[in-house]
């Protein structure tokens, strides 16, 4: 299995632009979960999806975030209008129950890292 | 609301000494405990785990982690260290849902 798979790999925009992440999870996982990671605040849950469906979303942000996951193999991340406090790394994660009840863990994608100027 | 301290920001060893991470968790039920490690520029990899059992639990890359539900702990050892276990290591708590709560990670840098 090739893993979670994230794109970009880095991405770097202007304030005010509107920017996508993307995530395929490993074949046959039910959750999904969004987290960025910044010096500041360390890993935060963005949103987690299960079975498609987004189940908590209270880690986003502000109502400029938003995810969607269309079909079990693909989830995306957008952010728009995006601002310079944006900027991180955003992983996607994957597993094949619900997470922390999944004696596998999370599988983690190598991350996008966003700067926003 | 589980949460988890790592209490060492930064750890610097020297290449074939040992190594312990200290992670101390807080929930009050028995926990999930997790040891992850991401290397600079890549995703966090799960290096062990910890449910129920035996408390010493062994993972891989030669890390063993010991359950100590009185200290609420789950510390990180390697007996000898590598150049390539530099890395940042967290340790993440998980309960009966699906989240995971991650500490603030330790930076390992290896000497040689």
């Amino acid at each position: 299995d090739a893993g979670v798979i994230q794109s970009p790999r880095h991405e770097v925009t202007e304030m005010g632009q509107e920017v996508t992440l993307r995530c395929k999870p490993i074949s046959g996982h039910n959750s999904l979960f969004w987290y960025r990671q910044t010096m500041m605040r360390g890993l935060e849950l963005l949103i987690y999806f299960n079975n498609n469906v987004p189940i908590d979303d209270s880690g986003m942000p502000e109502d400029r975030f938003s995810a969607k996951m269309p079909n079990a193999s693909f989830s995306t991340l957008k952010i728009q209008p995006s601002e310079p406090r944006d900027s991180a790394v955003y992983f996607c994660a994957s597993s094949l129950g619900q997470g922390a009840k999944d004696r596998d863990g999370y599988t983690f994608g190598s991350g996008t890292r966003l700067t926003v100027v | 609301a589980q949460s988890v301290t790592q209490p060492d920001i930064h750890i610097t060893v020297s290449e074939g000494a040992s190594l312990e991470l200290r992670c101390n968790y807080s929930y009050g039920a028995t926990p999930y405990l997790f040891w992850y490690v991401q290397s600079p520029g890549q995703g966090l990899q799960l290096l062990l785990k910890y449910f129920s059992g035996d408390t010493l639990v062994q993972g891989i890359k030669g890390f063993e982690a010991e359950f100590k539900r009185s200290q609420s702990s789950f510390n990180l050892r390697k007996p000898s260290v590598h150049w390539s276990d530099a890395a940042e290591y967290f340790c993440a708590v998980g309960s009966n849902d699906y989240k995971l709560s991650f500490g603030a990670g330790t930076t390992v840098t290896v000497r040689a």
